[in-house]
């Protein structure tokens, strides 16, 4: 299987700051790579797909980067709707996999 | 837009047999793929397995032993049966469309182990 790390795993900022979540895969991946937001309680949500390809609705502030086996997720200017848990996840091969997860909170 | 949604027991006892169905509305289930995630109570993210409408699967060498995973075009719907729960496998349970990028998911369903 291919394993994702995410990091960090936790990260505090404030509103209207610029962040970005790393995902490395341990092999390449081709940009087979999708970005999950996930609110408690709710199921994940697709933000963007093929690596940097936003998903239909997805506020544009939202990007996502990289190549090979290193990948990020950009968000230009948190808005209080975007403290949530981030995953990536690769579709190269099967098994699909994801990373441990992202929590982005509040400072 | 094609809306997903699980259904079945919430509780299972050690042992028995898990059984969850995934209704999908607002579009058909052909010609698409359908896999099951699950989610840990605390935890992260595994895909479990996939189908697609003719009946092609795919499962997660870590769970194939124990999964099976059907479609019934006829009623809109695919199942999941995991065989021989453990309290390992208490988690929610998402039925998603796609095997590469998911969406759209559904809400999920929590099914607990317990005897």
């Amino acid at each position: 299987d291919i394993q994702m790390t995410q990091s960090p795993s936790s990260l505090s900022a404030s509103v209207g700051d610029r962040v970005t979540i790393t995902c490395r895969a341990s092999q390449g991946i081709t940009n087979s790579l999708a970005w999950y937001q996930q609110k408690p309680g709710k199921a994940p949500n697709l933000l963007l797909y093929a690596a940097a390809k936003l998903e239909s609705g997805v506020p544009p502030r939202f990007s996502g980067s990289g190549s090979g086996t290193d990948y990020t997720l950009t968000i230009s200017s948190l808005q209080p709707e975007d403290f949530a848990t981030y995953y990536c996840q690769q579709y190269f091969n099967i098994p699909p996999t994801f990373g441990q997860g992202t929590k982005l909170e509040i400072k | 837009q094609v809306q997903l949604q699980e259904s079945g027991p919430g509780l299972v006892k050690p042992s028995e047999t898990l059984s969850l169905t995934c209704s999908v509305s607002g579009g058909s289930i052909s010609p698409d793929y359908w896999s099951w995630i699950r989610q840990p109570p605390g935890k992260g993210l595994e895909w479990i397995g996939s189908i697609y409408y003719s009946g092609i699967t795919n499962y997660n060498p870590s769970l194939k032993s124990r999964v099976t995973i059907s479609v019934d075009t006829s009623k809109n719907q695919f199942s999941l049966k995991l065989r021989s729960v453990t309290t390992t496998d208490t988690a929610v349970y998402y039925c998603v469309r796609g095997t590469g990028a998911f969406d759209p998911w559904g809400q999920g369903i929590l099914v607990t182990v317990s005897s």
